[in-house]
């Protein structure tokens, strides 16, 4: 199972930013999303499609329909600046996750 | 509070072998599943594998099987992985991470550690 992001996106301070995560009937499953800033380990945003973690600003939000799951990023502060990853899991208990957007604030 | 705290940066030759270690604490070892998952340097994730810390029961992805070994030891909370015959393609940072619910072996992950590097060169 393959999952697809596009490897950048660009957006103004206080804009909102798009991140969709491509993937056959990915709308089938739970999808969950991650925040890494350089040189840090992974940090959770978003399960099971659109719920947030204690912790998380309301400014980060999910949805997952179709063949795409999209991370939405309200209000973007600098400090969002980061790589964001999406990640399933498929029969057999595999887990896989797609290959990361870069979020940059303009 | 929840942690996975491991061990440190190891340097290797090819068709050597190392064990990374990854302690928990802050809550009750055997009930939650840890997996491990690796990041080739400026790529992405891939997921190698998961370990019940309760039975020992393990379950390798499918490019990891026959190279890597998980283990724990309760008595210390800490899993271990052992990778064997490393490749130069192996160098990456490694990383345990928890799935919070008890008993659930495969669901997203809510605490990750600190990552350890893995360089393979001669």
């Amino acid at each position: 199972y393959v999952l697809t992001q596009p490897p950048s996106v660009s957006v103004a301070p206080g804009k909102t930013a798009t991140i969709p995560c491509g993937g056959n009937n990915i709308g089938t499953k739970s999808v969950h999303w991650y925040q890494q800033r350089p040189g840090q380990a992974p940090v959770l945003v978003i399960y099971d499609d659109n719920d947030r973690p204690s912790g998380i600003p309301e400014r980060f939000s999910g949805s997952n329909s179709g063949n795409t799951a999209t991370l939405t990023i309200s209000r973007v502060e600098a400090g969002d600046e980061a790589d964001y990853f999406c990640q399933v899991w498929v029969s057999g208990a595999q887990i896989v996750f797609g290959p990361g957007t870069e979020v940059t604030v303009l | 509070q929840v942690q996975l705290v491991q061990s440190g940066a190891e340097v290797r030759q090819p068709g050597a072998s190392v064990k990374i270690s990854c302690k928990a604490s802050g809550y009750l070892f055997t009930s939650y599943y840890l997996h491990w998952v690796r990041q080739a340097p400026g790529q992405g994730f891939e997921w190698m594998g998961l370990i019940n810390p309760s039975g020992g029961d393990t379950f390798y992805s499918q490019r990891s099987q026959g190279r890597v070994t998980m283990t724990r030891d309760t008595s210390t909370s800490t899993v271990y992985m052992v990778l064997r015959n490393l490749r130069s393609e192996d160098t990456a940072v490694y990383y345990c991470a928890r799935v919070p619910e008890t008993g659930t072996p495969v669901r997203y992950f809510d605490s990750w550690g600190q990552g350890t590097l893995v360089t393979v060169s001669s």
